[in-house]
């Protein structure tokens, strides 16, 4: 069974500095990994979406990163911002096989507050 | 460009009373369809997927049912709410092709508050 584990479980940084968000999961087998951003309320937004065969992706001021075999992912996020503050999710896409369904794990979330 | 409504918004329910939520996704088509619930303080739970019209798989048992009458529609429901049954509930679709590289997109989600 995958289990994804978010950490710090809260970040609160003032703006302007550079930050690292951790991921981890327990199954290798991965199709994808996620990054999502959810405000309070909200749903969820998509950031970043990783395949199992890269390393990493870029927007703007998030990189992604994936180490598969580690079981490791991080989102960078560079010069943050008030507007930045939201909770982050990242979620794990099972390789389901021959079949097009993948189960998504997601993690407990890292609740990031910016402060001017 | 694709996108998925959720509707409605905000929702308070007694116990004991029906629910119907229901998501639709414009602009593609066979899409796998998914109703995630999130309850306060946790994570995200998977609760019902479905990868064709009346395919439906549920994840955890529970008082809440799932239907696809149509390719781009998915209803959840349940026919007497309990006080257990609050929480935010998440639809989400992905497309079937495992050919095409889009992730999971998420709805705006419905508030449920069962009193």
């Amino acid at each position: 069974k995958q289990e994804v584990t978010q950490i710090p479980a809260a970040l609160s940084v003032p703006e302007g500095e550079n930050l690292v968000l951790n991921c981890s999961f327990t199954d290798s087998a991965i199709y994808n990994l996620q990054w999502f951003r959810q405000d309070p309320g909200k749903g969820l937004t998509s950031l970043l979406l990783i395949q199992s065969s890269q390393r990493e992706q870029t927007s703007g001021r998030l990189n992604a990163s994936l180490d598969k075999s580690s079981g490791r992912s991080t989102l960078y996020i560079a010069a943050s911002q008030p507007g930045d503050s939201a909770t982050y999710l990242c979620a794990v896409r099972g390789d389901a096989g021959g079949t097009s369904y993948g189960k998504l794990t997601f993690g407990q979330g890292t609740i990031l507050t910016v402060h001017p | 460009s694709q996108t998925i409504h959720q509707w409605p918004a905000t929702l308070v329910q007694p116990v004991g009373s029906p629910l119907s939520l229901e998501c639709t996704v414009e602009g593609t088509s066979n899409p796998n369809l998914y109703w995630y619930r999130q309850a306060a303080g946790r994570g995200l739970q998977l609760l019902f997927y479905s990868v064709g019209i009346g395919q439906i798989s549920s994840e955890v048992p529970q008082n809440l049912s799932a239907s696809r009458p149509q390719d781009r529609q998915f209803i959840l429901s349940s026919k007497k709410l309990l006080l257990s049954d609050s929480g935010f509930y998440l639809c989400a679709w992905s497309a079937r092709d495992r050919r095409i590289v889009y992730g999971y997109t998420f709805g705006s989600g419905t508030r449920l508050t069962v009193v």
